[in-house]
């Protein structure tokens, strides 16, 4: 069955310190992968997806079809940077999303 | 950008009345219309998609009865959520997607539903 793991509830890193938030999925086709952003009182956007491959805010993530991960990459950490963040698969139309990681960037 | 709302931002209501939620594309389209339930600091469990003019699918484990959902126009989708009980308390978000087929979806800001 198609399914999104995000490993980490919580991650907390300090300003300027290097994140990566975990991202599986299991799924016998060829993924299509979204990391997807609430910030706090928020609405959910999409912050990237990986068929343009583009840099958001300075993250950016790889799919890795080898270990089926999708991680979620910032050089340096930033406190505006602190939300909820999602991993979502699309499978039949539909988005699959992982559990969340909750990213906390301390001063 | 698309945009989506929601109308109430957030409702409370006896336990056994029914609610009704709306959601709305306002500056496009949407064929689809995607209906989620969100527990705090916890994923989005799709419950339904809806579609403009046809019945909704919904998810295994959704009771279509309890959650009616009713897309009339391509801007505007509803869920009721029927004799409403405390379990029901619950963030629910919608979300709409414009008719291109590899277009993303446009999310709603949700909606506080707490059943007393």
């Amino acid at each position: 069955a198609q399914r999104v793991t995000q490993p980490e509830k919580l991650l907390s890193v300090f300003k300027g310190a290097p994140v990566e938030l975990k991202c599986n999925y299991s799924y016998s086709g060829s993924p299509e992968l979204f990391w997807y952003v609430q910030y706090s009182r928020q609405r959910l956007q999409l912050l990237l997806r990986h068929i343009s491959r583009e840099s958001i805010k300075g993250f950016t993530a790889d799919l890795n079809k080898g270990e089926t991960s999708f991680h979620l990459k910032k050089p340096f950490a930033q406190e505006e940077d602190s939300a909820m963040y999602y991993c979502a698969l699309k499978w039949a139309g539909k988005l699959i999303f992982g559990q969340g990681t909750e990213l906390s960037v301390k001063p | 950008g698309a945009v989506v709302s929601q109308h109430p931002s957030w409702v409370i209501c006896k336990s056994g009345t029914s609610v009704k939620i709306e959601c709305r594309s306002l500056d496009f389209q949407a064929t689809t219309m995607f209906w989620y339930r969100q527990f705090p600091k916890q994923s989005l469990m799709l419950m339904a998609t809806s579609n403009e003019g046809s019945k909704a699918t919904y998810e295994q484990g959704v009771e279509k009865d309890k959650f009616l959902i009713n897309h009339a126009s391509l801007t505007l989708s509803t869920l009721t959520v029927t004799s409403a009980h405390p379990e029901d308390s619950s963030f629910y978000i919608c979300s709409a997607r414009p008719p291109a087929s590899n277009s993303e979806q446009f999310f709603g800001p949700g909606t506080r539903l707490t059943v007393l």
